[in-house]
């Protein structure tokens, strides 16, 4: 069946340093792929999402490109700061309407000051 | 914006205790889906609903029911509650069902069964 592996964390980095989240998936057919962070104490809230092959989805300084020959969708940015701090879970929704969110265990990165 | 509200934050029930969760989605949304979050586990779908009474197993069912009475409404219950159950649950909704449709989070309830 579908699948979402992401590495796992904690992940802690100084301010301003360079992040990448690796997410790899596996899937039939063209699934949409997207990235959720959660903050402290909250619910998941969406971050970006990407549909098709050699999409890129952006927010916040954020990006994913959806790189199908390698069935990735790494999330990097290019300094992070001490509010990025949070969970970020990588997720998968096969095309089908009956496809449900699979979602990945989720890595939790630290910003240090 | 939508808003997806759930009736507590944190809830301590005792072994065996009926418990009820409660969601509300102020968006008109068809789906409704009922989460629990773990550790080192992900996000695992427990049951979902496409339609006002109409409900379909996830993935972990076992120990829980759901029931949808109104399109924004969706309760989790847990008919006796277990310690394996404490958790952090985790509702969402959404519009519709196809690939591209984003899932609304609502803040979660930490439940501890003692």
């Amino acid at each position: 069946g579908d699948s979402v592996t992401q590495m796992e964390g904690p992940v802690t980095l100084s301010e301003e340093a360079f992040l990448t989240i690796n997410c790899t998936y596996t899937a039939t057919g063209y699934p949409s792929l997207f990235w959720y962070v959660q903050y402290p104490g909250e619910g998941l809230q969406l971050l970006l999402k990407a549909t098709k092959a050699d999409d890129k989805g952006s927010n916040k300084g954020f990006e994913a490109t959806y790189r199908k020959e390698t069935t990735s969708f790494h999330l990097e940015k290019g300094s992070v700061q001490v509010s990025d701090s949070a969970v970020y879970f990588c997720a998968l929704k096969g095309y089908s309407s009956a496809s449900k969110i699979i979602f990945g265990s989720g890595t939790r990165l630290s910003i240090r000051p | 914006d939508v808003k997806v509200t759930q009736s507590s934050r944190y809830l301590v029930k005792r072994t065996g205790e009926k418990v009820f969760l409660e969601c509300v989605q102020d968006m008109d949304h068809e789906n409704m889906f009922w989460y629990r979050q773990d550790p080192g586990l992900g996000l695992r779908l427990i049951y979902f609903s496409y339609d006002v009474k109409m409900k379909e197993k996830g993935d972990i069912p076992e120990g829980y029911s759901v029931s949808r009475e109104k399109k924004e409404r969706f309760s989790l219950i847990l008919e006796s509650a277990s310690t394996n159950q404490t958790s952090m649950y985790l509702c969402a909704s959404s519009f519709g069902s196809g690939s591209t449709d984003t899932q609304y989070f609502g803040p979660g309830t930490r439940l501890t069964v003692l």
